[in-house]
């Protein structure tokens, strides 16, 4: 079946922009996550979706990062007034509900801000 | 709380040698464990995971990771590198978190084999 996509591949933007970012899940994944990887860096936890619970928002850089989940499905990742450092590629991961269920990853975007 | 080490950035191996990749950990409870490996340009891919059982767990294209909860380890290996192998690899780590499960992943180790 699908994986997980995501939209768009790339995006540049200027800085002081808004950008919003595309996630799909897996259809019948209850959990969603969102990762930031910087070059020569790991993964960095943003956000994390469990069906109808309250997200957990504790990876969050600041309050210009923002994740809404609509409909326990599609997934946009919103950065407000970007600077240069939030430049990275940014993954959507989706499960199911159990910890040991494993995660499938989306392609990533990959953000530029000039 | 939960944490994983990846000691190398780089791993350097010839083709046809084996290989390891090193991952440790820190959990305060049971530890569910995942390699995942990211060729250029993609996203991660599932390698294998140990929940519980057997401490060699047996994955994809090959590899193997023996679980070793003296050590607190869950090194990645593979008999014979290939070419194709070349790629980053990523250990996680995963408990029960106050009502979230939410992975912890290493900093990731580059793989190259040489021809």
């Amino acid at each position: 079946g699908a994986g997980v996509s995501q939209s768009p591949s790339n995006k540049v933007t200027e800085k002081g922009k808004d950008v919003e970012l595309r996630c799909d899940p897996i259809s019948g994944h209850t959990a969603l996550y969102w990762y930031r990887q910087s070059l020569g860096q790991g993964l960095e936890f943003l956000i994390y979706f469990q069906g109808n619970s309250a997200p957990d928002k504790s990876g969050l850089p600041s309050d210009r990062f923002s994740a809404e989940r609509t409909g326990g499905s599609v997934s946009t990742l919103t950065i407000q007034r970007t600077q240069q450092e939030d430049s990275a590629v940014y993954l959507c991961a989706s499960s199911s509900a159990g910890a040991t269920d494993t995660q499938y990853f989306g392609p990533g975007t990959r953000l530029t801000v000039l | 709380a939960q944490s994983v080490a990846q000691p190398e950035d780089q791993v350097n191996v010839a083709e046809g040698n084996p290989l390891t990749v090193k991952c440790t950990y820190s959990v305060s409870g049971n530890p569910y464990l995942f390699w995942y490996v990211q060729y250029p340009n993609r996203g991660l891919q599932f390698l294998l995971k140990y929940i519980t059982g057997d401490n060699l767990v047996k994955g994809s294209y090959g590899f193997e990771a023996e679980f070793n909860k003296s050590q607190t380890s869950f090194h990645l290996k593979k008999p014979s590198a290939l070419v194709s192998d070349s790629a980053l690899y990523f250990c996680a780590v995963r408990e029960w978190t106050g009502g979230s499960y939410i992975p912890t992943f290493g900093r990731g180790t580059s793989l190259i084999v040489h021809p």
